[in-house]
């Protein structure tokens, strides 16, 4: 499996950037790095994708280091609609192992 | 809405009885992937298919989980003699994995189960 270490839970003020970081130390060398959001009593929702350096798209950023063995998920300015667990998963097909993720919590 | 759909929404059974779960994908993906998961936890993997292969069964939680995908379109998960341990939310996701590699999926809403 592709495993992936992230912190547990935080929080953060309504307005201000919020960065996850994932540790993927046994990332593959055609593994993409994946970001996905849940809210509660739904399916997970993909949020950005990338293989090296930096992607950003109309909700994020991500960022990623040569050595691609971690990964930062960056939410701009984030709302109260943003508290999440947020997930990093590498690779594709059945390496693919979610975690427990990261609870966001975004206080007004 | 994603463009994944999952029937029932919600699942009610007794303990012993056999249940089933639809997924419906994208009409265009050729991988569709089904995963269990309780509160607090993460998606855990069961199965996938890619197309109507299943390529990679021996992670369905016990010989009680079988998948189909006959005809590389929609795809059942049944559970048989279900126990009050099989109660949790069960995910349906598809994706189109090309060349490339990138394995962008997209979640249903998910069927609850409860065994009573």
């Amino acid at each position: 499996l592709a495993k992936t270490t992230q912190p547990i839970s935080m929080d953060s003020y309504e307005g201000q950037e919020v960065n996850i970081t994932c540790s993927h130390n046994n990332i593959a060398t055609n593994d993409y790095i994946t970001w996905y959001q849940q809210f509660p009593s739904q399916g997970p929702r993909f949020i950005i994708q990338g293989y090296k350096t930096k992607v950003t798209n109309e909700v994020a950023s991500l960022f990623i280091p040569a050595d691609r063995k971690s990964s930062t998920l960056s939410l701009p300015r984030v709302s109260l609609s943003d508290t999440a667990v947020y997930y990093c998963l590498v690779g594709d097909g059945d390496r693919l192992a979610f975690g427990k993720g990261n609870q966001v919590v975004v206080i007004p | 809405d994603t463009g994944v759909s999952q029937d029932p929404r919600h699942k009610i059974t007794k303990r012993g009885q056999n249940v089933t779960f639809r997924c419906d994908p994208i009409s265009e993906h050729n991988r569709l992937y089904w995963y269990r998961q309780t509160l607090g936890q993460g998606p855990e993997f069961l199965t996938y298919f890619q197309n109507e292969a299943q390529l990679e069964k021996s992670r369905l939680l016990s010989d009680r989980f079988s998948a189909e995908r006959p005809k590389g379109s929609f795809s059942t998960l049944e559970i048989q003699r279900t126990e009050q341990g099989d109660s949790a939310m069960y995910l349906c996701a598809s994706s189109l994995i090309g060349q490339g590699g990138s394995d962008e999926q997209y979640f249903g809403p998910g069927t609850r189960l409860t065994v009573t």
